[in-house]
């Protein structure tokens, strides 16, 4: 089955910027998402199709995908965004169609 | 705005049964494919089933295959998800989530707040 590969945790001071990134096998040539989610609160879509972001998100997300690893790139990060961070694709092949990665817990120091 | 409020779960005994259901709200129900999505709490996102649209097929994950049917009523703007035979490992918050647009493999656009599935003795 396919598998999506996030560090477990990333931190940062307010102001700089965070990268997390989502390996998988030739990820690539796949539609990656990403989804913010806060304690106690559902996922929040922040990018979707790579490096698109919905209405009433902040340009501070963006998102990048080629070869192995896409990365979802936070700038000028602030308190609020401290959340768990989920990639995801679909992938016909596996057991699972719709495949997520761990998370990743962004502190914002 | 769309809106989903899941319900139905709960404490059960392994190898119970529960029924979920997933009231939505604010878009036309009958146009979209439905999802759910399982969260143990602390852990990640796994993805338990899928509906199209109309009812008409269904997908499910081989952890619940057999064991669970996904099923709506879109006179009733309302997913359900039938869980049987339950087991310890089924525990988990359990969302509904829509895919945005007219991709059946789009991003998740809209997700309920979660209901609490506990299977314990």
């Amino acid at each position: 089955s396919y598998v999506l590969t996030q560090p477990p945790s990333v931190s940062v001071a307010p102001g700089q910027t965070a990268r997390i990134s989502c390996g998988g096998n030739n990820i690539g040539d796949k539609s990656v998402h990403w989804y913010q989610q806060r304690p106690g609160q559902a996922p929040v879509v922040v990018v979707h199709d790579d490096s698109d972001r919905p209405s009433g998100i902040p340009e501070r997300f963006s998102g990048s995908n080629s070869g192995n690893t896409a990365t979802l790139t936070i700038s000028r990060v602030e308190a609020g965004d401290e959340a768990d961070y989920f990639c995801q694709v679909w992938d016909s092949s596996s057991d699972h169609l719709v495949v997520f990665g761990g998370g990743t817990k962004l502190t914002v120091l | 705005e769309a809106q989903l409020v899941e319900s139905g779960g709960g404490l059960v005994q392994p190898g119970g049964s529960l029924r979920l259901s997933c009231a939505a709200s604010g878009f036309t129900f009958r146009s979209y494919w439905m999802h759910w999505v399982r969260q143990v709490p602390g852990k990640g996102l796994v993805w338990v089933s899928r509906i199209h649209s109309d009812g008409s097929s269904t997908t499910y994950a081989d952890s619940v295959k057999g064991r669970f049917t996904i099923s709506r009523d879109n006179a009733k703007n309302t997913l359900y998800l039938q869980m049987n035979s339950l087991r310890a490992e089924d525990t988990a918050v359990y969302y509904c989530a829509r895919v945005g647009g007219m991709v059946p493999t789009s991003y998740f656009d809209y997700w309920g707040r979660g209901t609490l599935v506990t299977v314990s003795s």
